[in-house]
């Protein structure tokens, strides 16, 4: 089966600029996850949503912002980009609960603010 | 706050040596604990998980991990590495109970095998 896919691979923007990065879940999968991932600072995790709802959110500013659809695609967008927010940013999805199963990963969108 | 840490941040063996990659969390409740990996260029894998029961999980790849609760640990380790071992090695914990899918991770181990 597909997994999980991440939209697009590789982004260069501008500092000020915002940006939306797209994630689609494996069929049938209904919660996602986002992380970013930088050298030295690991995978920190930015917010889920399940079913639509936001259900879980990390410690960024409100400059990072996401969404879900009702086919469990997810969208995620940084306004006012910083310097500091070029990354890896990776798309985690899941059927439910993770005690359940377990978090499927994409390969990322590496964005890189100049 | 709740935090992940793994100690060895770059790791060389040659081929055939015994791996052990450290992995302590700080959180008082109940934890489901999971290492994952990211081969060059690849996506994260799940290589292992523990939610409960035998604290001895054996993965994918010839590799086992031991949760000893009381020192709050969760080392990762294979008795013979090879050369396709070469990866990042990561350590989460899902520490919410349940409610969310959130993971707190390690800040990644960088395995390097030398054929």
């Amino acid at each position: 089966k597909a997994g999980v896919t991440q939209t697009p691979r590789y982004l260069i923007k501008t500092r000020g600029q915002q940006v939306t990065l797209s994630c689609s879940p494996i069929s049938g999968h209904r919660s996602v996850s986002w992380y970013q991932q930088t050298p030295g600072q690991g995978l920190q995790f930015l917010f889920e949503y399940f079913s639509e709802t936001q259900r879980n959110k990390g410690n960024f500013p409100g400059r990072f912002s996401g969404r879900q659809f009702s086919n469990s695609r997810s969208e995620m967008n940084v306004s006012t980009l910083e310097l500091g927010d070029s990354a890896l940013y990776l798309c985690a999805s899941s059927v439910d609960r993770i005690l359940n199963t377990e978090a499927f990963f994409g390969q990322g969108t590496r964005l890189t603010v100049v | 706050a709740q935090s992940v840490s793994q100690h060895n941040h770059h790791v060389i063996l040659s081929e055939a040596a015994s791996l052990e990659l450290g992995c302590n969390y700080s959180y008082g409740g109940t934890v489901n604990l999971f290492w994952y990996v990211q081969y060059p260029g690849q996506h994260l894998q799940l290589l292992l998980k523990y939610f409960s029961g035998d604290p001895l999980v054996k993965g994918i790849k010839g590799f086992e991990a031991e949760f000893i609760k009381s020192k709050f640990s969760f080392n990762l380790r294979k008795p013979s590495v090879q050369w396709s071992d070469t990866a990042e090695y990561f350590c989460a914990v899902h520490p919410d109970g349940g409610a969310t899918n959130k993971l707190i991770f390690g800040t990644g181990t960088l395995l390097a095998v030398q054929p």
